[in-house]
């Protein structure tokens, strides 16, 4: 299995309270994504990292923002967080972009009162 | 819009009995495709993929189809295993290299 580490791995927390997820990864890979699944939806590209301090974004980026200092460290903060972030979110990580799969870490659980 | 449709929320399979799941597509620009496999409290994990230069691609007992001028794939399970039972994502991308997902089927197989 890739080394990809997500933490918290649950968390609840209020509306309007700032959050932040890490993604961690042993694996050395220069991309990173930040994913988060909805019933429904399937999964939706929030975020992602193409190197050190390169982000741009995906899908469904409105109310995300990410960091990137080190190559092995991927950050998701959610500046205010509102009900409708409630939703599992998956950190991915891959060696190239394009044709070749990503592997993702376990998800982390927020549920945003 | 959703580019990447699994129409099919749930699928219900025997043991043994062959699992066909599938997804279409409508962004012509997609060029490689992937299935996904997903069980509760886990991330996805990767399963088989296939580029858009081949029609059919094998690895043990999963065989994906594409067809192109459907703009369709399909994935072939044979034969189903109970622990194949989870939830099952077809994803694709084009040249920007981000994969874009379906909404995932639940594959039940039944002992």
């Amino acid at each position: 299995d890739a080394g990809i580490t997500q933490s918290p791995r649950h968390k609840v927390t209020e509306t309007g309270t700032p959050v932040t997820l890490r993604c961690h990864q042993t694996e050395n890979h220069r991309y990173m994504y930040w994913y988060r699944q909805d019933p429904g939806h399937g999964l939706r590209l929030i975020h992602y990292s193409y190197g050190v301090k390169d982000t741009d974004k995906g899908e469904v980026s409105d109310g995300y923002s990410v960091s990137r200092s080190k190559t092995e460290d991927f950050l998701l903060t959610l500046e205010s967080a509102t009900s409708s972030q409630t939703s599992v979110y998956f950190c991915a990580i891959s060696d190239r972009d394009g044709f070749s799969p990503l592997h993702f870490g376990n998800g982390t659980r927020l549920t945003v009162t | 819009d959703q580019q990447v449709k699994q129409n099919s929320p749930s699928l219900s399979v025997q043991e043994g009995r062959i699992s066909i799941l599938n997804c279409d597509y409508t962004n012509s620009m997609f060029d490689y495709f992937l299935w996904y496999k997903k069980y509760p409290a886990e991330g996805p994990t990767f399963l088989i993929s296939i580029s858009s230069i081949k029609d059919k691609n094998e690895d043990g007992r999963f065989t994906v189809f594409l067809n192109k001028s459907a703009k369709h794939l399909s994935l072939h399970i044979v034969p189903s295993q109970p622990g194949d039972s989870a939830v099952y994502f077809c994803a694709a991308s084009s040249n920007t290299g981000k994969l874009i997902f379906g909404q995932g089927t639940t594959l039940q197989v039944k002992p």
